[in-house]
């Protein structure tokens, strides 16, 4: 069964630039997948940050953004601030009503 | 002010069975696709399905690890979404969430604050 890939850990020193990718373990990513980006703090539900692949949520800063990178989604953020130390979820629609989570990307900013 | 409040959560035994409500408010919900999403302790989410509007024959879609065990239901009149859970594992022990999907936009973007579910004996 194919799996979403995301890293799960990454880290980002204050005001830099960190690039967070989804992928799959069988093919490529693509907009047909409609990769959504989610941020999620501890003890909160989860927040919409880009959908669509790259359709910033309303009220999301400018610094993040989402793309299509080579075979996978991405979600930059420039200009890394202390609050978006938090982990991230991608989901992908596979087709036929079916989503998929990838497994999450826990951001340090140190 | 958009609300989705989720109910019905609890400690139940391994085989047994559960039923979750999901309440919204602040937007049509009978136009809306409902899905569920699942976390459990220290993990990641994992979708678990989704129910789409009466336009869309209420159809369902369902993650492998529940297809068989857990159903998606709506009534439309109570705002509210449903999922019934039976065969319980351990391994379903997690916070479940309900999720609004805008199926224009491919987006959830309404969360509920969730409901914890405990399968233990």
């Amino acid at each position: 069964q194919t799996v979403v890939t995301q890293e799960p850990s990454f880290s980002v020193s204050p005001g830099g630039t960190v690039t967070l990718t989804c992928g799959l373990s069988s093919g490529s990513v693509s907009t047909s997948y409609y990769p959504n980006w989610y941020q999620q703090t501890p003890g909160q539900a989860p927040r919409t940050l880009i959908y669509h692949t790259n359709t910033r949520s309303s009220g999301v800063p400018d610094r993040f953004s989402g793309s299509i990178l080579g075979n996978k989604a991405a979600l930059t953020i420039t200009g890394a601030q202390a609050d978006d130390e938090s982990d991230y979820y991608c989901v992908l629609y596979m087709g036929s009503g079916i989503w998929m989570f990838g497994g999450g990307t826990k951001l340090t900013v140190l | 002010e958009v609300q989705l409040v989720e109910s019905g959560g609890g400690l139940v035994q391994p085989g047994g069975s559960l039923k979750l409500s999901c309440a919204a408010s602040g937007f049509t919900f009978s136009g809306s696709a409902m899905h569920w999403v699942r976390q459990a302790s220290g993990k990641g989410l994992e979708w678990v399905g989704r129910i789409r509007s009466k336009a869309n024959s209420y159809t369902t879609a369902y993650a492998a690890s529940v297809k068989g065990r857990f159903t998606i239901s709506r009534d439309d009149s109570k705002n509210t979404a449903y999922l019934q859970m039976n065969s319980l594992k351990t391994e379903d022990t997690a916070v479940y969430y309900c999720t609004r999907l805008t199926e224009e936009e491919h987006n959830f973007d309404y969360w509920g604050q969730g409901t914890l579910v405990t399968v233990s004996s």
